[in-house]
């Protein structure tokens, strides 16, 4: 009974590149989130996908991040051209049924960026 | 004003001892309330639902006031284990909102 899976545990990335992140739901979930947390804060907001829609995006940087969820395969946030400010352990998590609320996290991705 | 506060502690008592986290949110038409467990550099796990008549489960009970916005959690008998950092959430409509959390430490 696998939980959320994310992959890379760990990314390293130089200024500029791109970062792919992915996430696999729990098995039968149809909705996922992600949240960004930076070191010694709590976990902010990102995105709420359904598959094969944005439902709530604004907790995303306006430019260089985006997120999908497609009807086959599991969720991918990409950062365009990493900088700094970008290292964080970003947290993916999922629920199949919005009355019970909640959510199961993934072990997240720590992205570092030199 | 952050929408969900936290004394960032860290609290440091040995074992054995009670030890009680408040939180405050801002938004008043939050309507679930969690605790959060988060060990470090681990995602976090859901501790207990907070409801309004209060609930208890085993060494922790949870409590919320919604007149005062204020949500706690109560250990009693701390063990080593439960050092971690403890996340006060509410939501916004479908949204999970974070506190900073609350550095538990548990010493011999």
């Amino acid at each position: 009974n696998a939980g959320v899976m994310q992959n890379p545990r760990h990314l390293v990335r130089r200024r500029g590149q791109e970062a792919r992140l992915r996430c696999s739901p729990v098995k039968g979930h149809s909705h996922v989130y992600w949240y960004r947390q930076l070191p010694e804060e709590g976990l902010k907001f990102m995105v709420y996908l359904q598959k094969e829609n944005i439902i709530d995006e604004s907790g995303m940087p306006k430019e260089r991040f985006s997120a999908e969820f497609p009807k086959e395969g599991p969720s991918i946030l990409r950062i365009q051209q990493v900088v700094r400010g970008d290292s964080a352990a970003y947290f993916c998590a999922s629920f199949s049924d919005r009355v019970s609320n909640e959510q199961f996290f993934g072990p997240g991705t720590r992205l570092t960026v030199l | 004003r952050k929408e969900v506060e936290q004394d960032p502690g860290p609290f440091n008592v040995p074992e054995g001892a009670t030890v009680a986290f408040n939180c405050t949110y801002s938004n008043s038409a939050s309507q679930s309330f969690f605790w959060y467990r988060q060990d470090c550099r681990k995602e976090p796990k859901l501790l207990m639902s907070v409801y309004s008549s209060g609930n208890e489960d085993g060494r922790f009970t949870a409590q919320l006031n919604r007149a005062s916005q204020y949500i706690s959690l109560l250990i009693r008998d701390s063990k080593l284990s439960d050092s971690a950092t403890y996340l006060c959430v509410t939501d916004s409509s479908y949204k999970l909102i974070f506190g900073s959390g609350t550095r538990l430490l548990v010493r011999p």
